[in-house]
């Protein structure tokens, strides 16, 4: 099946600054890389995804970047603010399987 | 806005009791899952139901069975509760059109259930 390596599992960073989270996946049949926040006492939510046909998408101060052959993707976040504070978790949907894949998360700190 | 509720956000039992945990979603999606949230081990799935009465095992069905009588409601039962099934629970769902090749959509994922088996 799948494996889905994520790095770093935390990450500290003063406001302001840069944050990026990288993952790696295992089975080329992966053709969809969603991102989610969790943030304390709620569910995942997605902030932003990626299909294989595409290299990069940004939206606003977050971008995603998918390098098929290498299988790995990256989450950036720019100008960091300590609401984004929360747990990040990467994905990789194998359309053989029909079933999603996750990470085991990054806590990420923003410091004020 | 999609709505995916879970039962209980917090829920207590004894070893060997049955367990139910229910989820409702609104949006009349095709698609609902049953994940577990460890430490360390990211998001693991149990189970998933692509429509009534439909269901797949995931990764870890060990110790659970699922329930889907209604396309808005998905239930993760366990037969008898362990404490190694002492976790959070997230349930998602997810619109796929039916006949689309290498189809995905967007997961929507509830708040979570954490359950205590002592």
């Amino acid at each position: 099946g799948e494996n889905v390596e994520q790095h770093p599992s935390t990450l500290s960073v003063q406001e302001g600054d840069s944050a990026v989270i990288k993952c790696t996946y295992s089975d080329s049949a992966s053709n969809y890389f969603p991102w989610y926040k969790q943030e304390l006492g709620k569910g995942p939510q997605l902030i932003i995804d990626i299909r294989s046909n595409v290299g990069e998408k940004k939206d606003q101060r977050i971008a995603v970047t998918l390098n098929k052959t290498a299988k790995h993707f990256s989450l950036h976040i720019t100008e960091t603010q300590p609401e984004d504070s929360a747990v990040y978790f990467c994905a990789a949907f194998v359309y053989t399987g029909n079933q999603f894949y996750f990470g085991t998360g990054t806590s990420l700190t923003v410091i004020p | 806005d999609v709505k995916v509720t879970q039962s209980s956000r917090y829920l207590v039992k004894r070893t060997g009791e049955k367990v139910f945990l229910e989820c409702v979603q609104d949006m009349d999606h095709e698609n609902m899952f049953w994940y577990r949230q460890d430490p360390g081990l990211g998001l693991r799935l149990i189970y998933f139901s692509y429509d009534v009465k439909m269901k797949e095992k995931g990764d870890i069905p060990e110790g659970y069975s699922v329930s889907r009588e209604k396309k808005e409601r998905f239930s993760l039962i366990l037969e008898s509760a362990s404490t190694n099934q002492t976790s959070m629970y997230l349930c998602a769902s997810s619109l796929i059109p039916s006949g689309r090749a290498m189809a995905v959509d967007e997961q929507f994922f509830g708040p979570g259930t954490r359950l205590t088996v002592l």
